[in-house]
């Protein structure tokens, strides 16, 4: 079965500080892999995505992720956290088909303190 | 320039009752979604739509149906609304490049209180 796991429920940060959030997967076949974030009563915002080719994958607002087929990872990083940074952090694992339906991790909430 | 939009923003209405959530899409999209998240936050899809095919996710109650009156539009109908569906519902879309599904782009979610 496709799953998408988030092991923080949240992460902490001091400003200025590197940050990680974490996202492994587990899906036949080459999985196409998402990562998307919420702000408070808002819609999902696109941040970046992996479907194929090199490995490291740079995004909006400075984020980037790295794919690692030997761990099923997927995890978040940004060199230098913002306060603006603080919102809610979801992974995404596409399962298949024609139409790309998500599987969505359970989200992680970074909160990202001056 | 509103990419996916959802009308209404709030939804409040009785038990029992039948109310509709509109979707629209102006990026010229293939395929379009419904997600519902509960209120631990949790994202589970719905209903997968385009021209050719509807996929259902076959947790999803018979009442909630999907709605296509053309490509740029899936409304989503439910009937005889439960407590359990106070929710926000969202709307995407995504283009099919090359064959296969890319990005998905959210509408700004409809928050459903069920009384």
């Amino acid at each position: 079965a496709q799953s998408v796991a988030q092991p923080e429920d949240q992460v902490n940060v001091a400003e200025g500080n590197p940050l990680t959030v974490k996202c492994t997967y587990s899906v036949s076949g080459n999985p196409y892999l998402f990562w998307y974030v919420q702000y408070p009563n808002r819609g999902l915002q696109f941040l970046l995505k992996y479907i194929t080719g090199d490995n490291l994958v740079k995004g909006s607002y400075g984020f980037e992720a790295e794919f690692n087929k030997s761990q099923t990872s997927f995890h978040l990083k940004k060199p230098s956290a913002l306060v603006s940074d603080s919102a809610l952090y979801f992974c995404a694992v596409n399962y298949g088909g024609s139409q790309g339906n998500l599987i969505f991790g359970k989200g992680t909430k970074l909160s990202v303190k001056p | 320039d509103t990419a996916v939009s959802q009308t209404p923003k709030y939804l409040v209405t009785q038990m029992g009752n039948d109310k509709s959530i509109k979707c629209e899409q102006n990026l010229g999209h293939d395929t379009m979604y419904w997600y519902k998240q509960d209120s631990k936050k949790f994202l589970k899809i719905m209903f997968s739509y385009n021209n050719k095919e509807l996929i259902i996710n076959e947790t999803v109650p018979n009442r909630f149906s999907p709605k296509s009156p053309d490509k740029a539009h899936l409304n989503l109908h439910i009937n005889s609304l439960e407590l359990g569906d106070s929710a926000v519902y969202f709307c995407a879309s995504s283009p099919l490049r090359g064959g296969h599904p890319d990005t998905q782009y959210f509408g700004p979610g409809t928050r459903l209180t069920v009384l």
